[in-house]
């Protein structure tokens, strides 16, 4: 079936890095969009990080400009977010959702946890 | 683009109308979505392009809008339906949400 798959969140520390992963199936990767929406515990939804089909271009949002980078591997059906300088602030849920209709997000993952703490 | 989701959260009965709303700092074209998210779960996406109902989703939710006023409607709150719902503008990066909306039992 059509599915996102997040791994790579954890408990680190302020300052460190850490690359969280998302990886599809059931559809045809290299021809959709990717995006990273991340929600801070009982928090609202902030749109992260969105890489073209392609990986062609990429938006970064300007609270993680410069720490975070998107890439992406189409024969791996896999999109990165790797996060450096790590901050108590960019602890959240992170999924990766799929650039649908209209870039709205008609497929998410189930998310990964990530925690940055002394 | 900020947006401004209303209520923040709301108390209703099964079988009420509930209206959401979302206003944007500036005009938007048609790039406009509406999410439910229930608690430990992802977001789902219900409607698109301010009006089109996503597939599989009950014709009991409605959305309108333009400019910068937006709407999301349910006819007849069902059981099923007590959830966060959030808005979301597609037109400028970047792609900003809403607060969110908590539709609560009343």
């Amino acid at each position: 079936q059509v599915q996102l798959v997040e791994s790579g969140g954890g408990v680190v520390q302020p300052g460190r890095s850490l690359r969280l992963s998302c990886t599809a199936s059931g559809f045809p990767f290299s021809s959709y969009g990717i995006h990273w929406v991340r929600q801070a515990p009982g928090k609202g939804l902030e749109w992260v990080a969105v890489i073209w089909y392609d990986g062609s271009n990429e938006y970064i949002a300007d609270s993680v400009k410069g720490r975070f980078t998107i890439s992406r591997d189409n024969p791996k059906n896999t999109v990165y977010l790797q996060m450096s300088s790590l901050r108590a602030e960019d602890t959240a849920m992170y999924y990766c959702a799929r650039e649908g209709p209209s870039s709205a997000h008609d497929i998410w993952g189930q998310g990964t946890m990530v925690t940055v703490s002394p | 683009i900020q947006l401004t989701q209303s209520p923040a959260s709301l108390s209703a009965s099964v079988g009420d109308r509930v209206t959401i709303t979302c206003r944007a700092s500036q005009g938007i074209d048609t790039f406009f979505a509406w999410y439910q998210q229930k608690p430990g779960k992802a977001p789902k996406l219900l409607i698109y392009d301010v009006s089109t109902l996503q597939g599989g989703v009950p014709s009991r939710f409605s959305g309108s809008g333009s400019g910068a006023n937006f709407t999301l409607t349910i006819s007849s709150l069902q059981p099923e339906d007590f959830a966060s719902y959030f808005c979301q503008q597609l037109d400028y990066h970047p792609w900003t949400f809403g607060q969110g909306t908590k539709v609560e039992i009343k």
